[in-house]
């Protein structure tokens, strides 16, 4: 399998302007995180989905959040408008069902919003 | 109160030396997962090691050891003949059932970052 994949891996966008970031989990994984690092406030889970349903979106900052996954085999984490303080490494990871399961984190995209 | 508490945000250990990262949970859940990550400086986020609540021994994976303590709510990560390669940021997981919640939780917490001296 080729892991998490996250797309684009860097993105450098200006305030206001719309930002899309994507994750293909892997085959199979009914669980789907997106993580924000930031080093004020470390590794933040965001989001995450169960079979394609948001569970739990309380680490979503503000209504300028929105995550969706239309199918298993992909999100969309979009921040609109974008502003500087959202700059920030945002992981997306995909897990199997159970607590006993480890979650796999794809690369990560390092968003810079100027 | 912290579900996660890693106490040591910055450690030193001598190359070929065994070293120690502590972290402690919180939690209510009879259920539960303990993870070990490891985030080198170029960024990714590597899964070391797992503990179940209901295992019985310790779980070990080549270098890794994790010393779990149920009573004391502790699962140190311990790793032996540290290597310069083991620089890094560790982290410390756990994922609940949550039963009372009826979703799972995930928690991380703030990191060990880990030098190995030569």
């Amino acid at each position: 399998d080729a892991g998490v994949i996250q797309s684009p891996r860097h993105e450098v966008t200006e305030m206001g302007q719309e930002v899309t970031l994507r994750c293909k989990p892997i085959s199979g994984h009914d669980y789907l995180f997106w993580y924000r690092q930031t080093m004020m406030r470390g590794l933040e889970l965001l989001i995450y989905f169960n079979n394609n349903v948001p569970i739990d979106d309380s680490g979503m900052p503000e209504d300028r959040f929105s995550a969706k996954m239309p199918n298993a085999s992909f999100s969309t984490l979009k921040i609109q408008p974008s502003e500087p303080r959202d700059s920030a490494v945002y992981f997306c990871a995909s897990s199997l069902m159970t607590v006993y399961n480890e979650q796999f984190f794809g690369p990560g995209t390092r968003l810079t919003v100027l | 109160a912290q579900k996660i508490t890693q106490t040591q945000p910055g450690m030193f250990v001598q190359e070929k030396e065994a070293v120690t990262l502590d972290c402690t949970y919180d939690t209510s859940d009879p259920s539960y997962g303990l993870f070990w990550y490891k985030q080198p400086s170029s960024g990714e986020m590597i899964f070391l090691i797992y503990q179940g609540s209901y295992d019985q021994q310790n779980a070990t994976e080549g270098r890794y050891s994790l010393n779990f303590q149920k009573a004391r709510k502790s699962a140190n990560l311990v790793i032996s003949a540290s290597q310069l390669g083991d620089s890094a940021m560790y982290f410390c997981a756990m994922r609940e059932a949550a039963y009372s919640g009826g979703y799972q939780k995930v928690t991380f917490g703030t990191g060990t970052k880990l030098q190995v001296i030569p």
